[in-house]
């Protein structure tokens, strides 16, 4: 069965950069895209980016561009998202989410990043 | 970006009852509508996807509807483990867009 298992939590002071890992397993990793979701406490579910490894295309929200790089290694059938310049705002838990086209079919277990002093 | 507007925050329902949630997208968006299932501590579960259409594995006490602007999410008899926060998402055109959520609680 289809299977995405995050990386753990991590703990990094502001203007730091933090590179979460997810790693998929049971389908064919170019099939779908992976998509990135954070979710700052208490806050709705916030759409970060994607990557598709079968035609080597990235996409950003406008919030992350510039801060946020999302690659891939197909071998390993890994993705990363590493965040650069971090601010108390980027506390959250991150995930990895894959699927048909928009449809979070699936996603990891979740990764809490805490920004902080 | 599309806004997705959910209604209400939140509800207190016994077990049995039928409740509804409401999900407004700033312009139409057809049926690009997603539901999902958070409960606390864990990753959001796919419910309905394409505004009607009941995701694999997902008990049928669960209906979506709605088309253009306005959808709605169903549980025609609620279950103790229904319990959770739902959100709505537009699947319509990047970003995709979540709703605020709509925490349910026990009465």
């Amino acid at each position: 069965q289809v299977q995405l298992v995050q990386s753990g939590a991590e703990v990094k002071k502001p203007g730091a950069s933090v590179k979460v890992s997810c790693k998929a397993s049971g389908y064919t990793f170019t099939t779908y895209a992976m998509h990135w979701v954070r979710q700052a406490p208490g806050q709705r579910l916030e759409w970060m980016g994607s990557i598709n490894a079968g035609i080597g295309d990235t996409k950003y929200s406008q919030k992350i561009k510039g801060r946020g790089t999302m690659t891939w290694d197909t071998s390993a059938t890994t993705a990363y998202m590493e965040l650069s310049s971090l601010r108390s705002e980027d506390t959250a838990v991150y995930y990895c989410a894959s699927g048909l086209n928009w449809d979070f079919d699936y996603w990891g277990q979740g990764t809490l990043v805490t920004v902080s002093s | 970006d599309i806004q997705m507007t959910q209604s209400p925050s939140s509800l207190s329902a016994s077990v049995g009852d039928r409740v509804t949630i409401t999900c407004r997208a700033s312009q139409s968006i057809i049926a690009y509508l997603n539901w999902y299932q958070q409960k606390q501590g864990k990753a959001p579960k796919l419910l309905i996807y394409a505004a009607s259409r009941l995701q694999s594995g997902v008990p049928s006490r669960f209906s979506g509807s709605g088309s253009g602007t306005d959808f709605t999410l169903t549980i025609s008899s609620l279950q103790p483990e229904d319990f959770a926060t739902y959100y709505c998402q537009q699947s319509y055109s990047p970003p995709v867009t979540f709703g605020g959520g709509t925490k349910v609680e026990i009465k």
